[in-house]
């Protein structure tokens, strides 16, 4: 059974403040990870994904992800928050179904001044 | 297009009718997915298309959904006799399905579905 785990469904920074997003995750063979993005009234855009090449991942704007197989997690940073970070964002499996993606419950980010 | 469409691109119905999503691929892509979003809730995976091969509807709720997809064109998602709880917002993604694993899901921009 595939399954992925987000840790809070909001999170609250200050510009400039660091962005830690977390994710675990549950799959029963070498996964591939990705960070989805959605801002208001937008479609889904990928951030970043995870394709065992190298364990830190980096994005667009600014993000990056680590993947730690110890640990099962795949959690997203940012070192300074902009304000144009605000949206919701989603950490996404594919495992052992071809083109199957399972999509974590997503996290709000709010990013006051 | 230079990215996957979707209509309508909101759609009220009256309980017990049915109604047709339509999804317009990028052009190359032999893949082609459905997913559903409702309100609260994370993505669900309904059905996916890759080029002539069986498609896999694993995650089709009940046997009041069903979809189709012509070659590697447009997709329709059926659903019969709505029910209130199938109000969402119905996605639909595509990649490339070269052969890589990894292939990247560009997403369309949703279809919100309400049921009264």
């Amino acid at each position: 059974a595939q399954s992925v785990t987000q840790l809070g469904s909001h999170v609250s920074v200050s510009e400039g403040a660091l962005v830690l997003l977390r994710c675990n995750y549950s799959s029963s063979v070498p996964p591939y990870l990705f960070w989805y993005v959605q801002y208001p009234n937008q479609g889904l855009q990928l951030l970043l994904k995870y394709t065992s090449a190298a364990t830190l991942v980096k994005g667009i704007n600014g993000f990056e992800a680590e993947f730690k197989k110890s640990e099962t997690s795949f959690h997203l940073t940012k070192p300074s928050a902009h304000m144009s970070d605000a949206a919701e964002y989603f950490c996404v499996l594919r495992g052992t179904s071809y083109g199957k993606l399972t999509f974590g419950q997503g996290t709000i980010l709010t990013v006051h001044p | 297009g230079a990215g996957v469409s979707q209509s309508p691109s909101n759609k009220v119905t009256e309980k017990g009718k049915d109604v047709e999503l339509r999804c317009d691929p990028i052009s190359g892509h032999t893949a082609l997915y459905w997913y559903r979003q409702r309100l609260g809730q994370g993505l669900e995976f309904l059905i996916y298309f890759q080029g002539n091969s069986a498609p896999d509807k694993s995650g089709l709720p009940s046997d009041r959904f069903s979809a189709e997809r012509t070659g590697e064109s447009v997709s329709t998602l059926t659903i019969q006799r709505t029910q209130q709880e199938d109000s969402a917002v119905y996605l639909c993604a595509s990649s490339l399905a070269a052969g890589g694993y990894t292939d990247t899901q560009y997403f369309g921009p949703g279809t919100r579905l309400t049921v009264l």
